[in-house]
């Protein structure tokens, strides 16, 4: 069965810091993944989203992300983290074929100082 | 732009009643979820259903949990008889298709004392 790894469970980053969290997933075959933000309080939120394409894709609030096929990884980018980004991030698969689910990473808590 | 609507906000029941989580996913959509999210840990996958019917289920989605789609536009998680480790968020999400992204609801927070 898939699986989503992300290695950092809390990040904790000065404003203008840039960020990378990483994600990587275990399956074989053709992907969609996705990066979803939970701001305090807050409902998951879609960040950005790779289909196919350009592996390099572009989000909401200046995040990005890179699909690397070699290495089943899609770590989400940010060059310059503002404090209002502080926030939970998920990163989540699906297997394209196989179910219809996503199936989510175990989150990175990330906290910007002021 | 259409939202995922949940209630209520907040549940809070005792040990072994049932409670009943509604949903009303965006119209036009076809593939409804349910996951649940406990305190400080990650996002679970308890049920997909599409064409009135569940498509997949977890292991954490056992006899006490049911899913309904009675009127044609509400989506409901009911569950049996609760127990103290039920005590989660539960997000409702639905997608046009698959291969969509997963639009969520607000979430239900699930109390059980």
């Amino acid at each position: 069965a898939q699986s989503v790894s992300q290695h950092n469970h809390h990040v904790i980053l000065s404003e203008a810091a840039s960020l990378e969290l990483g994600c990587n997933y275990s399956y074989g075959g053709t992907v969609n993944l996705f990066w979803y933000v939970q701001y305090p309080g807050q409902h998951l939120q879609l960040l950005l989203k790779y289909f196919s394409g350009d592996p390099l894709v572009k989000g909401i609030k200046g995040f990005e992300a890179e699909f690397i096929k070699s290495k089943f990884s899609f770590n989400l980018r940010k060059p310059s983290v503002q404090w209002s980004d502080t926030a939970e991030y998920f990163c989540a698969v699906n297997a394209v074929g196989r179910d219809d689910k996503i199936i989510f990473g175990k989150g990175t808590r990330l906290h910007i100082l002021p | 732009e259409p939202e995922v609507t949940q209630t209520p906000s907040h549940q809070v029941t005792q040990m072994g009643q049932e409670v009943i989580l509604r949903c009303v996913p965006i119209s036009n959509h076809l593939y409804f979820y349910w996951y649940r999210q406990i305190l400080g840990q990650k996002v679970e996958f308890l049920v997909s259903f599409y064409n009135n019917e569940i498509s997949e289920k977890s292991e954490i989605f056992d006899d006490q949990f049911s899913v309904e789609r009675p009127d044609g536009s509400n989506f409901t998680l009911k569950i049996r008889s609760t127990k103290l480790e039920d005590s989660a968020m539960y997000f409702c999400a639905s997608v046009p298709g698959t291969d969509s992204p997963l639009h969520f609801g607000n979430g239900t927070r699930l109390t059980v004392t």
